[in-house]
């Protein structure tokens, strides 16, 4: 069964550092999607990046990256340049290629304060 | 654009007491999905729908029920309300035919059961 493991409960960061968020994941699919979202006090689900399992470059959005190890079924999150506004939860979640209801798997989501 | 749009935000149930989550999206997307959030918890899927007139159960169905009579609308139907229930509920869509297929949510409706 798919799963989706995320270790750190919280994390502090010093504002303009860079910081990972770790995301472990367990499929037996050979394609499947990864995903993090970003959860601030307000509630919304907010979509950050996406990394497919067949993508050979890690996937980059602005200040976010992910670093993806396949054979370590590793997806991590790395912000850089921490601001302020990045003190929110993170969830990574998974995708299994093989289903094609489009539903994800959650982790139980780490929460990351930026300190100024 | 809208997005996805749910109703109540807040509503406060008592025990044994029933209501409707209403989820309607305006991006014409096939899936659509139910989600639920405990406390510092992940969220986990209550129900999905790959379109009008189809839908499954997710990880956590047990209380709950759907319909998707539109490819708009997607309404959670708690019955019988139960403490274990206070939550907050997620409405999501996605595109599944775009590359990525990521979910766009609602902003949440936050459930409290006494």
């Amino acid at each position: 069964a798919q799963k989706i493991t995320q270790t750190q409960p919280g994390m502090f960061v010093q504002e303009k550092e860079a910081v990972t968020l770790d995301c472990t994941y367990d499929t037996s699919d050979q394609s499947y999607g990864l995903f993090w979202y970003k959860q601030p006090s307000s509630g919304e689900m907010i979509f950050l990046i996406y990394q497919g399992s067949y993508d050979e470059q890690n996937a980059t959005e602005g200040r976010y990256s992910l670093n993806f190890q396949k054979a370590r079924k590793s997806a991590n999150l790395v912000i850089s340049a921490s601001q302020l506004g990045d003190s929110a939860m993170y969830f990574c979640a998974m995708r299994e290629g093989s289903s094609n209801t489009g539903k994800l798997i959650f982790g139980q989501g780490t929460t990351l304060q930026v300190k100024p | 654009n809208a997005g996805v749009t749910q109703t109540p935000k807040f509503r406060i149930l008592k025990i044994g007491q029933s209501m409707t989550l209403q989820c309607t999206q305006d991006m014409n997307h096939n899936y659509m999905y139910w989600y639920r959030q405990d406390p510092g918890m992940g969220l986990k899927l209550i129900y999905y729908s790959v379109g009008a007139g189809i839908t499954d159960k997710g990880e956590v169905p047990n209380g709950y029920n759907v319909s998707r009579s539109t490819t708009e609308d997607f309404p959670l139907r708690l019955e019988l309300a139960a403490p274990s229930q206070t939550s907050v509920y997620f409405c999501a869509s996605s595109y599944m035919l775009g590359k990525v297929g990521e979910l766009f949510f609602g902003e949440g409706s936050r459930l409290t059961v006494l």
